[in-house]
């Protein structure tokens, strides 16, 4: 079992409607937690950190569930610009120091 | 402009020849990083670096070499290039392995 698990998708959504999807990890530990953007053959660009308390910043929202060990990303009034893979980035303790091990991405396309 | 610079953005080669790629950060981070990238694997992690002069193996270190002598640079070496290291290549930084990291451009490389 992978310690990120992500859809890979591709999830096609219209213009317009919201989209959400989940990252689970493996170990319980895990501290910290963030969503990344990805646009094709791009940088990976920090989205938004995953705080506890959940976060939102504009039409995207996140979230975190300890107790299933999985964070969500949800992304309202979509827009042809939010198509991009989503990465999930988990900071695992991995002996004395933390480690981010990566999700393989979900990839969503929105159509007009 | 805080950024992370890599070089070469692409690079041709062929078995055997040494390579190295660059990569330097303005944002006096302590960490940096190396991360390949294979369709459907997600970033793995190559190589990090906590310091100057504290490097430390990631997940896929094999094949590859790295040094930190300088806060700001991070150059990954391929001693002896075989064509499974043919990827996507990323450096990235941050001020800690607990933090969102920022990214290069990115290092095409082909290895024939």
């Amino acid at each position: 079992r992978k310690e990120v698990e992500q859809d890979p998708g591709p999830f096609n959504v219209p213009e317009g409607a919201t989209v959400a999807f989940n990252c689970t990890y493996s170990n319980s530990a895990s501290q910290s937690f963030f969503w990344y953007r990805q646009d094709c053959r791009k940088e990976p660009k920090l989205l938004m950190s995953v705080y506890s308390s959940g976060n939102e910043d504009g039409r995207f929202t996140a979230q975190l569930n300890r107790a299933s060990q999985y964070i969500s990303l949800l992304i309202r009034d979509s827009k042809l610009s939010d198509s991009a893979t989503y990465l999930c980035v988990v900071s695992t303790r991995k002996g004395s120091n933390y480690q981010l091990i990566w999700g393989a991405g979900t990839k969503l396309i929105i159509k007009p | 402009e805080a950024q992370v610079t890599q070089n070469p953005r692409y690079l041709i080669t062929v078995t055997g020849k040494k390579l190295t790629v660059t990569c330097s950060q303005n944002m006096n981070h302590e960490y940096m990083s190396w991360y390949r990238q294979d369709p459907g694997l997600g970033l793995r992690q190559i190589y990090y670096s906590m310091n100057v002069e504290v490097t430390d193996k990631g997940d896929v270190p094999e094949g590859y070499k790295v040094s930190r002598k300088e806060k700001r640079n991070f150059p990954l070496i391929l001693e002896s290039p075989s064509p499974n290291q043919t990827s996507l290549y990323f450096c990235a930084s941050s001020f800690g392995n607990n933090q969102p990291q920022h990214f290069g451009d990115g290092t095409r490389l082909s290895i024939l």
